[in-house]
């Protein structure tokens, strides 16, 4: 009964450095999303997805992309790390867009130095 | 542009005694709400929501409130317990927009 699950738990990169985010969820989900919540803030959303191959931006989508190639995996990509995407990520997932209520992982604390 | 506000960054209250978290939204066009609750080093999780049609909805402690006229909406918790102690976000969504409060944090005190 796993639910949605983001690897690593923790990360320090270096500027400029690149990395990976994983999300997998095991609901049969068809929509993903990825946020980020800066300290004092909601949450916010980057990137999110309707269905395997099918992906679109949310409010902050710059420096970030994803790929959507089965149900199950949805990965956010930092190309270039920058210090204002130090931040706590979460991945989520739910049945349908909007009117669902959203299944969230447990966040990825990442810091750019 | 914040479109979900929780004005009220933390709030403590006795156990026993009610809990009133409060969020305000901007969008009419919103019109499905929803509030999590959230531990640290844990993910949020959906505790209760509402559609626009509704004006209350309640699940055992706790009921959500919605006022649609002054675009208002608040969750009362009833009785507070300490296991309650957590961040509670409100969100509000429209089609394919959704969008969060930045939480209140609540301490319920034994």
């Amino acid at each position: 009964n796993a639910g949605v699950t983001q690897t690593p738990k923790f990360r320090i990169l270096k500027i400029g450095q690149s990395m990976t985010l994983q999300c997998t969820q095991d609901m049969n989900h068809n929509y993903m999303y990825w946020y980020r919540q800066d300290p004092g803030m909601g949450l916010k959303l980057i990137y999110y997805s309707v269905g395997a191959g099918i992906t679109d931006k949310g409010e902050v989508p710059n420096g970030y992309n994803v790929s959507r190639s089965t149900t199950e995996d949805f990965p956010l990509r930092l190309e270039l790390a920058a210090p204002s995407q130090t931040s706590v990520y979460f991945c989520a997932s739910s049945y349908s867009l909007g009117y669902q209520p959203q299944h969230f992982g447990d966040g990825t604390r990442l810091s750019i130095l | 542009d914040q479109q979900v506000k929780q004005n009220s960054p933390s709030l403590s209250v006795q156990e026993g005694r009610i809990s009133i978290l409060n969020c305000d939204y901007t969008n009419s066009m919103f019109d499905y709400f929803l509030w999590y609750k959230k531990y640290p080093a844990e993910g949020p999780t959906f505790l209760i929501s509402i559609s626009s049609i509704k004006d209350k909805n309640e699940d055992g402690r706790f009921t959500v409130f919605l006022n649609k006229s002054a675009k208002h909406l608040s969750l009362h918790i009833v009785p507070s317990q300490p296991g309650d102690s957590a961040v509670y976000f409100c969100a509000a969504s429209a089609d394919n927009d959704m969008r969060f409060g930045a939480g209140t944090r609540l301490t319920v005190k034994p």
